[in-house]
Order: structure tokens, then C-alpha cells, then sequence
């Protein structure tokens, strides 16, 4: 079965600074999706940024970017100019395009942004 | 991005009741709606897969005689929580896959805070 990883509970950035957040995953798929969720304080998901398995090309949304890695199986997100509103519950998404079709989720990272 | 709405936003009852969450794609048909159940602090786990015109798919450990969904129509699913108890208090999240897009996107809605007495 497929498997997600978070291994920061927490972490924080000084407002407009610069933060990653990891994630790694594992599976046996060659066909899938990677997302990054946010959860503000409303606990509304919003989906931040997206990467297909077969693009080599790390997806980029605005401050938003990532460094899919994909043979070490790794899925780190950056986040650049940090700012207030960006305080939430980050989750990291597996979805197999083959298999259960169902997205699996990290353990969440929750991030302070310090002003 | 397309909207998924659900109702209540929060409900309180009281021990032994059920109660019923729906969860609404408002902008297009959703074949596959998704329920999770989500702790505090914790992420979310994947209750059932609900399926239109067909059983729901049940996430090992869930009591699917406890927890009932039908999704009877393309853009509506519902949850029922049966003879609720203190243990089923929680925060209930639906999504619901677009079909149409490209990625297969999922789509979540506000979640429903439940609190049995």
C-alpha cells in the first residue's frame, strides 16, 4: 500500500522568509499524482500545488513551488515570502492513477509564520 | 474551482440519535464523492467511497452499518451517523472527484463539526 510521510510536526518562518516543508512517499506505481494541501483555521482544504509523476519539471504556483524528486521518492515543498495568511496545516497527497484511486495523506506539518 | 458544499457546518445531538451530513458538488457532477473523518490535530482518514447508483466502499475498521451513505443523485451524497455516540464527535469532511478535469481533481467541502452528548 501506498504510504505518506510528514516528518515535521511543526515548523515556522519569520514573515518573508523562506520555508520547505518535506514529504516523502512510498509505492510500487509509475502513474501518479502528487498534491499539497492547506488547512487554514477554517479547516477548509485548499490544494496549493499539484505534480504528475511522469513530468521531470517541478511544478511552480506563484510562491508556491516544489522539488519532486522522484527517485528518492521525495516531495518537498517551498514556500517563498512567507506571509501571515500562509499559517495553516500543510498536508502531502499521494493518488494512484491505477491502483485504489484514492487520495493518501501525509500526517499533516503545521506551520507558524512569526511576524 | 468548482464548489462542494456541505450541511450542517455543525450539529449537536444527543446520544443515541442519528444524524445526516449532506455533501453537495454545486458546479458538476461528481460520480465519486469521498467522506473522511478528521481528529483534531491529525490528518484526514478516508472513511468511505460513495459511489453514484452503487454500494459505498468502506475504509477497513469503519462500521458500515453505523455509518451510512447514499449517493443517490450525481451531485449529492449523504452520511449517516447512526445511533451516534460521544465517540462519534468529530470533524467530517465529503470531497467530490470532478471527472472532467484533467487531473481527476478532488474538491473538498467546509467539513461538518459533529458533538454528541
Amino acid at each position: 500500500a501506498q504510504t505518506v510521510t510528514q516528518s515535521q510536526p511543526e515548523m515556522s518562518v519569520q514573515e518573508a522568509e523562506t520555508v520547505t516543508l518535506s514529504c516523502t512517499y512510498d509505492t510500487s506505481e509509475s502513474d501518479y499524482y502528487l498534491f499539497w494541501y492547506k488547512q487554514p483555521p477554517s479547516r477548509q482544504m485548499i490544494l496549493v500545488i499539484r505534480q504528475e509523476a511522469y513530468k521531470q519539471q517541478n511544478a511552480t504556483e506563484n510562491r508556491f513551488s516544489v522539488n519532486f524528486q522522484k527517485a528518492a521518492k521525495s516531495f518537498s515543498l517551498k514556500i517563498s515570502d512567507s506571509q501571515l495568511g500562509d499559517a495553516a496545516m500543510y498536508f502531502c497527497a499521494y493518488f494512484g492513477e491505477r491502483g485504489a484511486q484514492k487520495l493518501v495523506f501525509g500526517q499533516g506539518t503545521r506551520l507558524t509564520i512569526n511576524p | 474551482g468548482a464548489v462542494v458544499s456541505q450541511h450542517p457546518s455543525r450539529v449537536i445531538c444527543k446520544s443515541g440519535t442519528s444524524v445526516k451530513i449532506e455533501c453537495r458538488s454545486l458546479d458538476f457532477q461528481a460520480t465519486t464523492m469521498f467522506w473522511y473523518r478528521q481528529f483534531p490535530k491529525k490528518s484526514l482518514m478516508l472513511m468511505a467511497t460513495s459511489n453514484e447508483g452503487s454500494k459505498a466502499t468502506y475504509e477497513q475498521g469503519v462500521e458500515k452499518d453505523k455509518f451510512l451513505i447514499n449517493h443517490a443523485s450525481l451531485t449529492l451524497s449523504t452520511l449517516t451517523v447512526t445511533s451516534a455516540h460521544p465517540e462519534d464527535s468529530s470533524f467530517y469532511i465529503c470531497s467530490a472527484r470532478d471527472w472532467g478535469t484533467t487531473y481527476n481533481e478532488q474538491f473538498f467541502g467546509p467539513g461538518t463539526r459533529l458533538t454528541v452528548l
